[in-house]
């Protein structure tokens, strides 16, 4: 059972424009989510993330918005520049009080820029 | 600050041997994590430790799965038999308090190709 999905394997987009990722979750217990990059050969890096006591988050050209109601996130990227051709997974969280909890991902979306 | 170090990069086994693999987290991080990750899929948590406890081993295959954490700092995952289906990166991750709230930092990997 899939808890967080991403039902786009693979986004194209032309640089400049606006990249839009969505991601679905349903474990009504999740409280903090984020979005991870990643490169071939490489583990996954911190892009931005959000609490579930906020609807946005911003952080220079990356937006995340959580549609609560919805059960639904998505990561918007202005302007897309071809550095952001990556792997992109939604990771979803709760806080069991014995520290951080492990990350439940979803499958990831292949961005891919074009020039 | 240096990152989460792991080895080796890659390793080749054939099936029903053994393997493990080593981790040295962020320093000062006291949680620990270890993903699988599928080709295709999103890391899935194995296990986490906080400091050199285990809080959370419950999609740890236990029966040919083990891993550890002597002293709260490095850490080991270790497989004993290998199966065809172990082929997969192996991801270790760690985070700490003082960071941002679920912010967890991943190493590189270790690609294990299991023959």
């Amino acid at each position: 059972d899939q808890q967080v999905k991403q039902n786009s394997p693979s986004l194209s987009v032309q640089e400049g424009r606006i990249s839009i990722l969505n991601c679905d979750y349903t474990n009504s217990m999740f409280d903090y989510f984020l979005w991870y990059k990643k490169y071939p050969a490489e583990g996954p890096t911190f892009l931005i993330s959000i609490s579930s006591i906020k609807d946005k988050n911003e952080d220079g050209r990356f937006t995340v918005f959580l549609n609560k109601s919805a059960k639904h996130l998505s990561l918007h990227i202005v302007p897309s520049q071809p550095g952001d051709s990556a792997v992109y997974f939604c990771a979803a969280s709760g806080y069991s009080g014995g520290g951080a909890d492990g990350l439940t991902f979803g499958k990831g979306t292949h961005l891919i820029i074009q020039p | 600050e240096a990152g989460v170090a792991q080895s080796p990069r890659y390793k080749i086994i054939e099936k029903r041997q053994s393997v493990a693999f080593w981790c040295n987290p962020i320093s000062g991080h006291a949680t620990l994590y270890w993903y699988q990750q599928i080709l295709g899929q999103g890391p899935k948590l194995l296990i986490q430790f906080q400091n050199n406890g285990v809080v959370d081993d419950s999609q740890l295959p236990k029966d040919r799965f083990s891993a550890e954490r002597l002293k709260g700092v490095d850490s080991t995952l270790k497989i004993q038999p290998a199966k065809l289906e172990d082929s997969a990166v192996y991801l270790c991750a760690s985070s700490s308090w003082t960071g941002n709230y679920n912010e967890q930092f991943f190493g590189p990997g270790t690609r294990l190709t299991v023959l």
